[in-house]
């Protein structure tokens, strides 16, 4: 899986908490991404990083913020989880020089 | 209007058969395209990249653009059960190496 690993796996939470999902790669690639995937609509960018520090937001963002204090970590937060918010999460990356970009396992959400 | 769109599926073949998979695209910019492979729980892993027009061939799969018709194909030789899983296609523009912009995937089974 290109050296991705995304926590938790799983996870179920209440509407209105916060939650933060940890993206770690050891490739030392520049560019991070955080993709959400429903039904019926693929694969959608929420938030992506092109350096520490460096971030942008995607088609689907509102509602999520995310940090990048280290290259290898990208982490997304869920201010205040709603049920709109339940999806399977990925984090991907990619290099400078490459155009396709390698996925972690996912991260499961529900929202109830 | 999605910008790429994809027939969901399912797609049930015979194994054996020869898989067209195929997703059409409104925006004239997209100069990369991918073709991803995602098994059910888990992330997806690229297949095929090709730049621009033409062919790409790899083992039992084939990779085809045609930018005239805005519309790009996969194909699957000899099919196997192994292939069953949803196959996304990808594509971005060449002024923004870090976007990419799914399709909302097809699902393939292959019946032994």
């Amino acid at each position: 899986d290109a050296g991705i690993t995304q926590s938790p796996r799983h996870k179920v939470t209440e509407t209105g908490t916060p939650v933060t999902l940890r993206c770690h790669q050891t490739e030392n690639h520049r560019y991070m991404y955080w993709y959400r995937q429903d039904p019926g609509h693929g694969l959608r960018l929420i938030h992506y990083s092109y350096g520490v520090k460096d971030t942008d937001k995607g088609e689907v963002s509102d509602g999520y913020s995310v940090s990048r204090s280290k290259t290898e970590d990208f982490l997304l937060t869920l201010e205040s989880a709603t049920s709109s918010q339940t999806s399977v999460y990925f984090c991907a990356i990619s290099t400078q020089e490459d155009t396709e970009a390698f996925f972690g396992q996912g991260t499961r959400l529900t929202v109830v | 209007q999605k910008e790429v769109e994809q027939d969901p599926g399912p797609l049930s073949v015979p194994e054996g058969a020869i898989v067209s998979l195929n997703c059409t695209y409104s925006n004239s910019a997209f100069q990369y395209f991918m073709w991803y492979r995602q098994y059910s729980r888990k992330g997806p892993e690229l297949l095929m990249y090709t730049y621009s027009s033409g062919n790409k061939e790899d083992g039992r799969f084939t990779a085809q653009v045609d930018k005239s018709s805005k519309y790009i194909s996969l194909f699957i030789r000899d099919s196997q059960p192994s292939d069953s899983a949803t196959y996304l296609c990808a594509m971005k523009r060449e002024d923004s190496s870090y976007k990419l912009i799914f399709g909302s995937g097809t699902r393939l089974l292959v019946r032994p």
